[in-house]
C-alpha cells in the first residue's frame, strides 16, 4: 500500500514564526511529491517535486525533496494569519494516481 | 476559464435516498478523479477515469459509481445513500500526457446523510 505520513498534525505558531511541515512516502514506483494548501475550500497547488527538480521556492515558502531517505519538507518563513490552513502531501506513482497525506493543520495567531 | 466545476454544493439526502454529483472540467484535461474528504483522513480516490472511456476503483469505490460523459464530465453516482457517505467530495482533472501529475481541484460538494 502507498503511505504518505505527515507530521505534525497540527501545529500552533505566532505571527512571524518559521515553521516546517514534514512528510514521509514509500519509495515504489515514486514519480513526484506535490504539496497542497488547503482553507475552507478546494486544495490549491503550491509545488511539485521530482527526480529532476528537488527544490522549490516561492517567496516566503520552500520544499525539497531527499530522495534518499524518502521525505520532504515545507518551509513557511515569517508566517503570516494567512498562512492558517491545512497543509496537504501527496505522493504521485507510476500509475498516475496520487496518494494524500492526513495533513497538517497550522494555525497562525496574530 | 472556469476550471473544475462542481454541482450541487451542498446536498441532504436521507438514509436510501440516490444522488449523482455532476463535475466538469474546461482545461481540456485528460483524467479525472473523485476524492472524498472526512476529518482528519486527508483525500482518499474513490474513483477515478484515465482517459475518456475508462474508469477504475480507487481506495474506497464501495457504494459509489462513476461515469466518464465525454472528456469534459465525470459524474459520481450514490445508488443508495448511507449515512458513511455523509462527506465532502472533491472532483479533480489533470492533463496525463506525461510522468508528473498536478491535479486541480473543484470547489467541492458538502453531502450529508441522515
Amino acid at each position: 500500500e502507498d503511505k504518505v505520513v505527515q507530521s505534525p498534525l497540527s501545529l500552533v505558531v505566532h505571527e512571524g514564526d518559521t515553521v516546517t511541515l514534514n512528510c514521509s512516502y514509500e519509495v515504489t514506483n515514486f514519480r513526484s511529491l506535490l504539496w497542497y494548501k488547503q482553507e475552507k475550500k478546494a486544495p490549491t497547488f503550491l509545488f511539485m517535486l521530482t527526480s529532476s527538480g528537488i527544490e522549490k521556492k516561492s517567496g516566503r515558502l520552500s520544499s525539497i525533496l531527499d530522495k534518499k531517505e524518502l521525505f520532504s519538507i515545507l518551509n513557511i518563513t515569517a508566517t503570516q494569519t494567512g498562512d492558517s490552513a491545512v497543509y496537504l502531501c501527496a505522493r504521485g506513482g507510476s500509475n498516475y494516481k496520487l496518494t494524500f497525506g492526513k495533513g497538517t493543520l497550522l494555525t497562525v495567531n496574530p | 476559464n472556469a476550471g473544475v466545476t462542481q454541482t450541487p454544493k451542498f446536498q441532504v439526502l436521507k438514509t436510501g435516498q440516490s444522488m449523482t454529483l455532476q463535475c466538469a472540467q474546461d482545461m481540456n484535461h485528460n483524467s479525472m478523479y473523485w476524492y472524498r474528504q472526512d476529518p482528519g483522513m486527508g483525500l482518499r480516490l474513490i474513483y477515478y477515469s484515465a482517459s475518456e472511456g475508462t474508469t477504475d476503483k480507487g481506495e474506497v469505490p464501495n457504494g459509489y459509481n462513476v461515469s466518464r460523459l465525454n472528456k469534459r464530465e465525470f459524474s459520481l453516482r450514490l445508488e443508495s445513500a448511507a449515512p458513511s457517505q455523509t462527506s465532502v467530495y472533491f472532483c479533480a482533472s489533470d492533463i496525463r500526457d506525461r510522468s508528473y501529475n498536478e491535479q486541480f481541484f473543484g470547489p467541492g460538494t458538502r453531502l450529508t446523510v441522515l
